[in-house]
């Protein structure tokens, strides 16, 4: 266990359902990110958010929307999502973005499947 | 933009041997830092080593170690005395200094260890 918990560990989806991702930490780090791994391909980041306010969206479609109700937790909300979308979704924190040079702590991700 | 290239898809090396992963990127920052991340199939992504490009001396942390190359924009990581643990997916990241928080992955590389 790293601090950066990650629930469901998997998660199988028709393309109409709605589902959340969950992502928690209590190591007192103020930004946290989702990231997408996809096989073969680089981790793309997705969303950042440091101090409850997200500072970057990197296009990412509207079919994903994230919130971040406090330094602590960070969901991911799915809705309407294409089977292209299957991947493993994983969430980081850091203590601070400036302070990224420390390196993020990583959760153990969800294994989505869009059926 | 920044980008990580990791040319190794795959990698083998035997138990106790030496092993170097590759891993070239494109910037035109001069303040940034480098990362080697470890995956094993428990998913966790671990911070193996990092490197500040400021920094002449190449990072070591106990049996890895690597050969930043500035000039040639270059990073390679290398496992002495290799172990069945090391067994994983190694990910080369790379962020800006200067207040940026995004860490850019490149593809990754699998590594096997053979006894």
């Amino acid at each position: 266990e790293t601090g950066v918990t990650q629930t469901p560990r998997h998660l199988v989806m028709g393309m109409t359902n709605k589902k959340s991702l969950k992502c928690e930490q209590h190591l007192g780090h103020n930004a946290m990110y989702w990231y997408k791994q996809s096989a073969k391909k680089p981790l793309e980041l997705m969303f950042v958010y440091n101090f409850k306010e997200q500072t970057e969206n990197n296009s990412v479609p509207s079919r994903f929307s994230p919130e971040c109700p406090n330094s602590s937790h960070l969901f991911l909300h799915l809705h309407t999502l294409q089977p292209e979308d299957s991947a493993l979704y994983l969430c980081a924190s850091s203590q601070d973005r400036r302070q990224v040079e420390r390196g993020y702590t990583f959760g153990s991700g969800t294994r989505l499947t869009v059926v | 933009a920044q980008t990580v290239t990791q040319s190794q898809p795959e990698m083998s090396v035997q138990e106790a041997e030496t092993v170097t992963l590759s891993c070239t990127y494109d910037t035109s920052e001069s303040d940034y830092y480098l990362f080697w991340y470890k995956q094993p199939p428990s998913r966790q992504m671990i911070l193996v080593i990092r490197q500040e490009a400021y920094k002449q001396q190449n990072a070591t942390e106990n049996r890895f170690s690597v050969n930043f190359q500035k000039a040639a924009k270059s990073f390679s990581l290398k496992i002495s005395d290799s172990q069945l643990g090391d067994a994983a997916m190694y990910f080369c990241a790379y962020r800006r200094g200067g207040g940026g928080n995004k860490l850019v992955f490149g593809a990754g590389t699998i590594l096997r260890v053979k006894s």
